[in-house]
């Protein structure tokens, strides 16, 4: 087990609803990235925050926002859902350096949380 | 919005027959190939971080072998056995805080 923890595991949201999913770093990790995998694609990068500031973003809207905690726990909030974010959600951490760049490094993923939404 | 492409999408294997597949990825601004494994229902697990063009990584029975300058990695399992069925994921770092992902491919080692 890789010590990053997600819930919920699964949540059924309906169109236009708010939700928000959480995830537990593993200790002694500064850095958490978010990821969107929709049925038959590969993991897609939402952001990734480092230091409790967003430090990079990938090619989705203003309504995926997120926080970091002082703890580097981290949550990913999605306001307005939409029928295609049904998808599973997955975080993943890392310790990174001062410049907070991502992915020279293991990440290490949590198990997802299951957003289905009606 | 970058193009990782990894073949094929899913093999067939029998227990004790050795492996291949292959992860494409754009051969500039490279950073960085991660290689993932992905069991049902479980965390995705880190097999490999590959930075250097030449670079040969092992672990156990995988090893993966990467070619920054035309820009694919291999990831071979010898001597295939059934907890190595799993879905294997490459992932391209290309200087940018963002990793993409292939859609991977579906190993199953048929006992």
């Amino acid at each position: 087990e890789t010590g990053v923890t997600q819930s919920p595991t699964h949540l059924i949201k309906t169109r236009g609803q708010q939700v928000t999913l959480r995830c537990s770093s593993q200790s002694g990790h500064n850095t958490v990235s978010w990821y969107q995998q929709a049925l038959g694609q590969g993991p897609q990068f939402i952001f990734q925050y480092y230091r409790e500031e967003e430090n990079g973003r990938g090619n989705f809207p203003p309504r995926f926002s997120g926080l970091q905690f002082p703890n580097y726990s981290s949550e990913l909030n999605v306001n307005a859902l939409e029928l295609d974010d049904s998808a599973l959600y997955l975080c993943a951490s890392s310790l990174e350096g001062a410049s907070g760049g991502l992915a020279k490094n293991i990440q290490y993923f949590g198990a997802g949380t299951r957003l289905s939404v009606l | 919005i970058l193009n990782v492409e990894q073949s094929p999408q899913s093999l067939h294997v029998q227990e004790g027959d050795s492996t291949n597949f292959t992860c494409s990825f754009p051969s500039s601004n490279f950073y960085a190939l991660h290689w993932y494994r992905w069991e049902t229902a479980k965390s995705p697990e880190a097999l490999f971080v590959m930075t250097l063009n030449g670079d040969e990584k092992k672990k156990g029975r995988i090893s993966a072998t990467l070619n920054t300058k035309e820009g694919y990695s291999y990831l071979y399992i010898k001597g295939s056995q059934p907890e190595d069925s799993a879905t294997y994921l490459c992932a391209f770092l290309g200087g940018a805080n963002n990793l993409f992902f292939g859609t991977g491919t579906r190993l199953t080692v048929i006992p």
